[in-house]
């Protein structure tokens, strides 16, 4: 089974500021994808990458598959931007295929 | 599209009763997914199915739980009976069949079990 970590747990910005909340895991993946869950509750998937990196208007995903490594940065970060961003990989082959395991969340708080 | 839609939004009831959940995916999925999050655990698989046919329930957290797919439009999580400690949101997931391929989460089911 995959061990996901994130970090950090909480993160409080001020409105500007350039974000990057990081995502470890333990062994081999089909893709990592990065959600969004508002305050309200919905998620929002944002990126799905199993390579290089992915740019969405101020959102960019990164991925190092050999070290097992992931960073989703945030650029001139807004208040509308706070949410738990959590990270989910998806396990490699098998009866797995697809399934996702979970971070525990990152809580962005950006203040005006 | 309309998304991925469950029913209902929310739901209260006691201890014992029998709790069914329902999820509609985006038309063309061929792969559903209900996920469970609690303030304890976060978000969990539950159980995925890839064209109606189970793949995975090895996140089913006990007897009580089932779930069906009896077509491509239609999946049902049920409790029998609910516990106070199924109270979490119910998310229900849908995606392609292809490698990787993201998943769109529905609204949630907020269940509440007294």
């Amino acid at each position: 089974k995959n061990e996901v970590e994130q970090s950090p747990q909480n993160l409080t910005a001020q409105e500007g500021e350039f974000i990057t909340i990081n995502c470890s895991y333990s062994v081999g993946i089909s893709a990592l994808h990065w959600l969004q869950q508002h305050p309200g509750g919905g998620i929002v998937s944002l990126f799905m990458l199993s390579s290089g990196k992915k740019k969405h208007g101020r959102l960019i995903a990164t991925i190092n598959i050999q070290e097992k490594h992931s960073s989703l940065h945030i650029t001139a970060s807004h208040p509308r931007d706070s949410a738990v961003y959590i990270c989910a990989v998806g396990n490699a082959g098998g009866t797995s295929y697809g399934k996702l395991t979970f971070g525990q969340g990152t809580i962005l708080t950006v203040h005006p | 599209d309309a998304g991925v839609i469950q029913s209902p939004r929310h739901e209260v009831t006691e201890m014992g009763q029998e709790v069914t959940l329902r999820c509609k995916p985006i038309s063309g999925h061929d792969y559903l997914f209900w996920y469970r999050q609690t303030m304890m655990r976060g978000l969990e698989l539950l159980i995925y199915f890839n064209n109606n046919v189970p793949i995975d329930d090895s996140g089913m957290p006990e007897d009580r739980f089932s779930a069906k797919m009896p077509n491509a439009s239609f999946s049902t999580l049920k409790i029998q009976p609910s516990e106070p400690r199924d109270s979490a949101v119910y998310f229900c997931a849908s995606s392609f069949d292809r490698e990787g391929e993201t998943q769109y989460f529905g609204p949630g089911t907020r269940l509440l079990v007294l």
